[in-house]
């Protein structure tokens, strides 16, 4: 199975700063249809996991610019470039390209 | 809107049996496939199973390969998770989602199975 590395595994930001999560894959995750196959997930306190990015750029329905994911290949970074105090929680970071899909042991990001 | 309401967990014993189920509403849900991923308490996430629109495809994490079993009526615009001979480590909060290329995109809010003597 692809192995996901997260890091750091917790992160406190002062609102309005950037924070930056970083993953890395095990096995690199282009496919031979040309896409990358990386999602970031967050999961607030109490709730469900929410999709934030599919393949590793774009954003999911309602997910505010303020989020930009990037990367190739096996290092890809999620930055928040001014946070607020509704984006605490745990990141994912999942790969989607060989089954079965495997998670980031998580990232959690706490507002100081 | 998505809406995926799951139902079934609860607590059982080692090796018991149980099924959950996961009520669709808001797409058309033959035309998604849907996948099933766990939450060990207090720990992170793991997909766990899915399967295609149809229900001829399925997939499985090795964890429970040979002892669940993923279904779905697409008439009932529901999805089921067959557990069986479960584990102390099965014990978690289990989400369905819709999917597409078996990533999990809109979760339903999870249900706790919970394996203890």
């Amino acid at each position: 199975d692809i192995v996901m590395t997260q890091t750091p595994l917790s992160l406190s930001v002062t609102p309005g700063q950037p924070a930056s999560i970083s993953c890395k894959s095990s096995q690199s995750l282009l496919h031979s249809d040309g896409k990358t196959y990386l999602y970031w997930y967050l999961q607030k306190p109490g709730q469900s996991p929410q999709l934030l990015m599919y393949e590793v750029f774009t954003r999911f329905s309602g997910v505010p610019d303020r989020f930009s994911g990037s990367g190739s290949g096996t290092d890809f970074t999620l930055k928040i470039s001014r946070v607020e105090a509704e984006d605490v929680g745990v990141y994912y970071c999942m790969q989607g390209i060989h089954l079965p899909y495997t998670f980031g042991q998580g990232t959690k990001l706490e507002i100081k | 809107e998505v809406q995926l309401l799951e139902s079934g967990g609860g607590l059982v014993q080692p090796g018991e049996s149980l099924r959950l189920s996961c009520a669709a509403s808001g797409f058309i849900f033959n035309t998604y496939a849907m996948t099933w991923v766990r939450q060990a308490p207090g720990k992170g996430l793991e997909w766990v199973s899915a399967i295609s629109g149809s229900g001829d495809t399925t997939y499985y994490a090795d964890s429970v390969k040979g002892r669940f079993t993923i279904s779905r009526d697409n008439s009932k615009n529901t999805l089921y998770l067959q557990m069986n001979s479960l584990r102390a480590e099965d014990t978690a909060i289990y989400y369905c989602a819709q999917a597409i290329r078996w990533v999990p995109v809109s979760w339903g809010q999870g249900t706790l199975v919970t394996v203890s003597s």
